[in-house]
């Protein structure tokens, strides 16, 4: 079965403080993932994508994710927070269908607090 | 330009009245969803659209209905609001509905029925 687990619902840092949100998935193939990222109030955003090659991708602020098979995982990390990354994360899985239509796997989210 | 815009952005509605949720995109993406996100929860898909093929989840299936007059906007139309409807009321679009492209997501419609 298809799942996505991210172990922390809740992470604290500090501004200026490196990152990471952990997130584990269960696929037997070779899955696409996103980061989703929703700011207080408003709607769900990409962040990031991995489909295939480099293991380690980039995506806007900042924020890069590193794919692993090996370990089923897709952490994302950034090297200096601000208060304005406040905001639940969301890991997501797409088990694409081509031909057909797929569904997202939805992590529970990991509510990041940085503090001034 | 990715935008998904719906409208509107809060409504509130009275228990067994009914509810209607508008979302457009101009990217001429094929598929478009409705999801349903309550406070420390995932998002929920109810229901997309792919072309003029409407897909209803199971669990769901009789408390939501949409349509899709034209391929830029989507409704999503509850017939009777009950308490357990006040949630997020996410709108989003892909190129295609086979999971190989990401999807963009509207600013959401904050629903609370009283």
């Amino acid at each position: 079965a298809q799942s996505v687990t991210q172990p922390d619902a809740r992470v604290t840092v500090s501004e200026g403080a490196s990152l990471q949100l952990r997130c584990k998935y269960s696929y037997s193939g070779t899955p696409y993932l996103f980061w989703y990222v929703q700011y207080p109030r408003q709607g769900l955003q990409l962040l990031l994508k991995y489909y295939s090659g480099d293991p380690v991708v980039q995506g806007v602020n900042g924020f890069e994710a590193e794919f692993s098979k090996s370990n089923s995982s897709f952490h994302l990390r950034k090297a200096s927070v601000h208060w304005s990354d406040s905001a639940v994360y969301f890991c997501v899985l797409s088990a694409p269908n081509v031909g057909d239509n797929s569904k997202l796997i939805w992590g529970l989210g990991t509510s990041l607090v940085v503090n001034p | 330009d990715t935008t998904v815009k719906q409208n509107p952005r809060y409504k509130l509605a009275r228990v067994g009245k009914p509810v209607n949720l508008i979302c457009s995109q101009t990217m001429n993406h094929d598929t478009m969803y409705w999801y349903q996100k309550k406070p420390n929860q995932a998002p929920k898909l109810l229901l997309f659209y792919y072309d003029k093929i409407l897909n209803r989840e199971a669990d769901t299936f009789e408390k939501f209905q949409s349509s899709r007059p034209n391929n830029s906007f989507c409704s999503l139309y509850i017939g009777s609001a009950g308490l357990e409807y006040s949630a997020m009321y996410l709108c989003a679009s892909s190129r295609d509905g086979t999971g190989v492209y990401e999807q963009y997501f509207g600013p959401g419609t904050r629903l609370t029925v009283l």
